[in-house]
């Protein structure tokens, strides 16, 4: 039982488009997110995150939405570039699971085009 | 700078071995978690440490043991290498609640 869905195994986005990013999830009781780059051989590396009592958090070309009613989130890049290329991970964690870790999606490999 | 370091970076190993993967981390965190990466399945959680001495079994934990003797340690045992355990393995510590957790560059482990 899947509690983070990343439905998109990939996207292709033109360099200079913007590149969106979705991510589902059913656990209600979710109430941090957070969406995670990663390179091949390297660890993830945290790209931005929001609370639940957020609808919307932007860092330069990096915006995740929230939608706690449809329980669903998007990361939005733009411009997108061509180190953007990567795979996404959506995670979660719920109130003071600091100790439990994060809960994953499966990850969507975002590949920019020139 | 703080960092999180895993070792060794590439591991073969046979079935049936014990095979142990290190992971130190010079955050001073509390909360440490193995997570392993399989294709189709993102990053699953093996086991995590609240701090010295305490243990807990994440999703995937079987064939899998921890221990946390100090802060900055928490090495990830696998009692008998299995082929369905080949993997890359990913350590992570984190400070809290609504916080990042910062990983490891893993460990890619092939067992034959």
């Amino acid at each position: 039982d899947q509690q983070v869905k990343q439905n998109s195994p990939s996207l292709s986005v033109q360099e200079g488009r913007i590149s969106i990013l979705n991510c589902d999830y059913t656990n209600s009781m979710f109430d941090y997110f957070l969406w995670y780059k990663k390179y091949p051989a390297e660890g993830p590396t945290f790209l931005i995150s929001i609370s639940s009592i957020k609808d919307k958090n932007e860092d330069g070309r990096f915006t995740v939405f929230l939608n706690k009613s449809a329980k669903h989130l998007s990361l939005h890049i733009v411009p997108s570039q061509p180190g953007d290329s990567a795979v996404y991970f959506c995670a979660a964690s719920v109130p003071g699971g600091g100790a439990d870790g994060l809960t994953f999606g499966k990850g969507t490999h975002l590949i920019i085009q020139p | 700078d703080a960092e999180i370091t895993q070792s060794p970076r590439h591991k073969i190993t046979e079935t049936g071995r014990q095979v142990t993967l290190a992971c130190h981390q010079t955050w001073n965190h509390n909360n440490m978690f193995w997570y392993r990466q399989d294709l189709g399945h993102g990053l699953r959680l093996i086991h995590y440490s609240y701090g010295v001495q305490d243990t807990n079994k994440g999703e995937v934990s079987d064939g899998y043991s921890v221990s946390r003797s100090n802060t900055e340690d928490l090495p990830l045992t696998l009692e008998s290498a299995a082929s369905s355990q080949t993997s890359v393995y990913f350590c992570a510590t984190r400070t809290g609640p609504n916080t990042e957790a910062f990983f490891g560059q893993g460990t890619r482990l092939t067992v034959v």
